[in-house]
């Protein structure tokens, strides 16, 4: 149950694009195709951006996508916008009904 | 409308229990697994329990284990987290979230302090 590893924070200019990863074991990221990405401004619940590594949920803009590749996941927002600075967790379904969070990457649009 | 409405959080000393609930509304709440996650303050979210749609099977992290437990009452529309054995590194919010193989909604959470 050891957390999935994503970097502490990553930035970019209105517009850009930013990646963030997600790096896990063969036992989470890269035994499941069930990774999932949460979006948490401060004070508020997590909200769910990414699921099933690359699917988007009715609502989410199209300028977030997720990717994966052996143990390690991403997730790419392009084109940002001031609003998308924010909190972002990944998150793998680990087996036998148990889930492991990445240490949540803060993402600054200068 | 899906919700999920938490409470029972608060304070209390090392050694003591609590008792979380959550209140589920806009879906049929036994067809659902159901989770506990925290969040201790500026820290990550942590995986804490889960619960399946029948109770079959629970789960616990290695940090819980054997000091709390998960329950639902399915005519109640309902969860719970009673926690025993209070530490000072159990204080968290405490979010019960709806679970499939990600988590598609989230309640506001409760405020658990363990502090003497």
């Amino acid at each position: 149950q050891s957390a999935l590893t994503q970097p502490r924070s990553v930035s970019g200019s209105p517009g850009q694009s930013v990646t963030i990863s997600c790096t896990g074991t063969s036992s989470d990221v890269g035994g499941y195709n069930y990774v999932s990405w949460y979006q948490q401004h401060p004070g508020k619940a997590p909200k769910l951006m990414i699921y099933d590594v690359s699917k988007r949920p009715s609502g989410v803009p199209d300028r977030f996508s997720g990717s994966k590749s052996g143990n390690t996941a991403s997730l790419t927002i392009s084109g940002l916008q001031a609003e998308d600075e924010s909190d972002y967790y990944c998150c793998s379904y680990a087996g036998s009904y148990t889930w492991v969070f990445g240490g949540g990457t803060k993402l600054t649009v200068l | 409308e899906v919700q999920l409405v938490e409470s029972g959080g608060g304070l209390v000393k090392p050694g003591g229990s609590l008792r979380l609930s959550c209140a589920a509304s806009g879906f049929t709440f036994s067809t659902y697994s159901m989770n506990w996650v925290r969040q201790a303050p500026g820290r990550g979210l942590e995986w804490v329990s889960s619960i399946t749609s029948s109770s079959g099977y629970i789960y616990y992290a290695d940090s819980v284990k054997g000091r709390f437990t998960i329950s639902r009452d399915n005519a109640k529309n309902s969860l719970y987290l009673q926690m025993n054995s209070l530490r000072a590194e159990d204080t968290a919010v405490y979010y019960c979230a709806r679970v499939t193989y990600y988590y598609d909604f989230w309640g506001q959470g409760t405020m658990v302090t363990v502090s003497s």
